[in-house]
């Protein structure tokens, strides 16, 4: 069982609001990813970090910024949340090794109107 | 190009029946990973099963078994006695050795068992 958390699940929030999307994960992982999801499309990646202190940005360019201060914790940030922001935007972390599967949290849906 | 192509979107399968869900992948890597994960309407991402380039057998979990052609570039996803249980959106995904260990997904193909 995979213990990697994402708070808050659904999130409505007006234009122009900041906005921070929690990720905890439990297992010890060094890699933590952020994906963001339109439905029923692909998972594109925005974010990545291998380590404490350590972010890079994904294939999908993003407004959004994350910080990577402690193993177990990889926050997404929006200082200035826009309706082209609404999406699903899924946590992930793994151990790394090309076997190694991302474990995936329950993701949080967000809609700004 | 796509990376990994899923060209079906929609399946629909009757319970207790066999259904195979295509992925085909595109890499110059002589090393990689294949993925598959299982997505239910809840929206959360379950890993199902893996299959590494330089691996001989195919890989099986269970009920999921993965059809690897190497030479086809293809990693078909094989459901034995599907489930109602089993109807939701379902994601091919590669990792390739050069492209920092990251995963790039397919378009998904959305699976319903019909009862």
């Amino acid at each position: 069982e995979a213990d990697i958390y994402q708070t808050p699940r659904y999130l409505v929030i007006g234009t122009g609001k900041k906005i921070t999307l929690e990720c905890s994960q439990t297992m010890g992982h060094d890699k933590m990813y952020w994906y963001q999801q339109d439905p029923g499309m692909e998972l594109h990646l925005i974010h990545y970090s291998y380590g404490v202190n350590s972010t890079e940005k994904g294939d999908l360019s993003s407004e959004s910024t994350v910080s990577r201060i402690r193993t177990e914790h990889f926050p997404l940030t929006l200082e200035s949340a826009r309706p082209s922001h609404t999406s699903q935007y899924l946590c992930a972390s793994g151990r790394g090794g090309m076997s190694g599967e991302q474990y995936f949290g329950p993701g949080t849906r967000l809609t700004v109107t | 190009a796509q990376k990994i192509t899923q060209t079906q979107p929609g399946m629909f399968v009757q319970e207790k029946e066999a259904v195979t869900l295509d992925c085909t992948y595109d890499t110059s890597d002589q090393s990689y990973g294949l993925f598959w994960y299982k997505q239910p309407s809840s929206g959360e991402m379950i890993f199902l099963i893996y299959q590494g380039s330089y691996d001989e057998q195919n890989a099986t979990e269970g009920r999921y078994s993965l059809n690897f052609q190497k030479a086809r570039k293809s990693a078909n996803l094989v459901i034995s006695a599907s489930q109602l249980g089993d109807s939701a959106m379902y994601f091919c995904a590669m990792r390739e050795a050069g492209s920092a260990r990251q995963l790039t997904f397919g378009s998904g193909t959305q699976l319903t068992v019909l009862p």
